[in-house]
């Protein structure tokens, strides 16, 4: 059974501008959650969907953005990209939200200019 | 708790040693904990899990142990080997039970092995 795939792996922007970043889950798996991981504050919960509805959100700015699709693949969305916002965002899954444990993706490295 | 992760926690080790790692949890309701390890350009990977109603638990070479009174984990991975080398992370649900689809992650733990 094929992991949890994140694209694209390597994403280079520039401040201002805004990216989507795409993942898609094991496939059964209905729930998906998105994480930012960077040097300075280790790995932080962004959002968490199932069934096309957001269940929970981390304490991040509006800029940060997501959704689910009826297939359960996900996208997030960054606008207005602040240096700041360079990371690896990784993306994990489960069967549904009660389900333990989560199944990462080996994540989408951002990098601001 | 928060993760912080500017200064990780490092354990160094000869090969063959065991390797003992170790977490504090913040949330006492926390009913379940686990184990990742994150090897370099990889996501987190899954070793083991234990439920709050347990104090220890056992999978291939590795042990988690719960100490709920003090809120402590620890993992231990016997035997350690050069492909252990990586960054291990504890992390726990924070969405009051209703999901586990928002974990908290410390800060993690760099082990290197040595041969």
């Amino acid at each position: 059974k094929a992991g949890v795939t994140q694209t694209p792996r390597y994403l280079i922007k520039t401040r201002g501008q805004q990216v989507t970043l795409s993942c898609s889950p094991i496939s059964g798996h209905r729930s998906v959650s998105w994480y930012q991981q960077t040097p300075g504050q280790g790995l932080q919960f962004l959002f968490e969907y199932f069934s096309e509805t957001q269940r929970n959100k981390g304490n991040f700015p509006g800029r940060f953005s997501g959704r689910q699709f009826s297939n359960s693949r996900s996208e997030m969305n960054v606008s207005t990209l602040e240096l700041g916002d360079s990371a690896l965002y990784l993306c994990a899954s489960s069967p549904q939200p009660t389900s333990q444990p989560q199944h990462f993706g080996d994540g989408t490295r951002l990098s601001i200019l | 708790g928060e993760s912080v992760g500017l200064h990780l926690p490092t354990l160094s080790v000869q090969e063959g040693d065991n390797s003992i790692i170790n977490c504090a949890y913040s949330n006492s309701a926390s009913d379940y904990f686990i184990w990742y390890k994150q090897e370099s350009g990889k996501g987190p990977q899954f070793i083991i899990d234990i439920r709050s109603n347990m104090d220890k638990r056992q999978g291939q070479r590795v042990t988690v142990l719960l100490n709920k009174t003090v809120k402590h984990l620890s993992l231990q991975i016997a035997a350690t080997q050069p492909g252990d080398s990586a960054v291990y992370f504890c992390a726990e649900p924070t969405a009051g039970g209703t999901s586990y689809g928002k974990l908290t992650f410390g800060q993690g733990t760099i082990l290197t092995v040595h041969p």
